[in-house]
């Protein structure tokens, strides 16, 4: 139980265009999903906080308007980078907590390896 | 000071040794522990969740937190070559208002064979 998946798995796209990261949880009902990004050697980075049917939190240094992201379902968040560029490029992981688990235990996606050209 | 502070090593052991991690944090909003194990590009795997200091054990790993000096520890008896990964560990609480979880930097740990 409490599998996650995003698809896709890798992506490569030019300076300036947008990507869109699919997140789903498998065999649970999310209400609340996390976005996280994670450059090389170093920790994740909590990007924001999706709550299915409402607007996302964001943490401070993250522009909502270049991340966007919707949570349309509750067994699907959507990360939007927009006109993204070479510094955008990342290792972005979605986690999900399930209605019966801890306050904290989060169940992670496999990750999406973003490549801005 | 850093909110979570974790050696990233490398840590390089032989097979079948026992294998010490270590985070310390300085909030003390945090009462909520979690150990996660990480594969070269995919996404972390949840190890251990505590919330207590003291012991828990699972199998051959054994979590370990201690409140009063903000300390927590993941020992892996018998290692194995397929526990090298990165461990990251992780603190849950009460921040600003809102639940945070905040991730160490992670320790990649090598066992040999």
């Amino acid at each position: 139980g409490a599998v996650v998946s995003q698809h896709p798995s890798w992506v490569i796209c030019k300076s300036g265009t947008s990507v869109k990261i699919e997140c789903r949880s498998l065999d649970f009902q999310a209400t609340t999903m996390f976005w996280y990004r994670q450059f090389p050697k170093q920790s994740l980075m909590l990007m924001a906080t999706s709550n299915e049917g409402s607007k996302a939190t964001y943490e401070q240094g993250v522009e909502k308007d270049k991340f966007l992201i919707n949570h349309a379902s509750l067994t699907l968040s959507t990360l939007t980078v927009t006109s993204a560029h070479p510094e955008d490029s990342s290792f972005y992981i979605c986690s999900a907590r399930t209605p019966r688990t801890g306050a904290y235990e989060q169940y992670f996606g496999p990750g999406t390896r973003l490549t801005v050209t | 000071q850093k909110e979570v502070e974790q050696d990233p090593g490398p840590l390089s052991v032989p097979e079948g040794a026992i294998v010490s991690l270590n985070c310390t944090y300085s909030n003390s909003a945090f009462q909520y522990f979690m150990w996660y194990r990480q594969y070269s590009r995919k996404g972390p795997e949840l190890l251990m969740y505590t919330y207590s200091s003291g012991n828990k054990e699972d199998g051959r790993f054994t979590a370990q937190v201690d409140k009063s000096s903000k300390y927590i520890s993941l020992f892996i008896r018998d290692s194995q070559p397929s526990d090298s990964a990165t461990y990251l560990c992780a603190m849950g609480g009460i921040i600003g208002g809102s639940e945070k979880l905040v991730f160490g930097k992670g320790t990649k740990l090598t066992v040999n064979p």
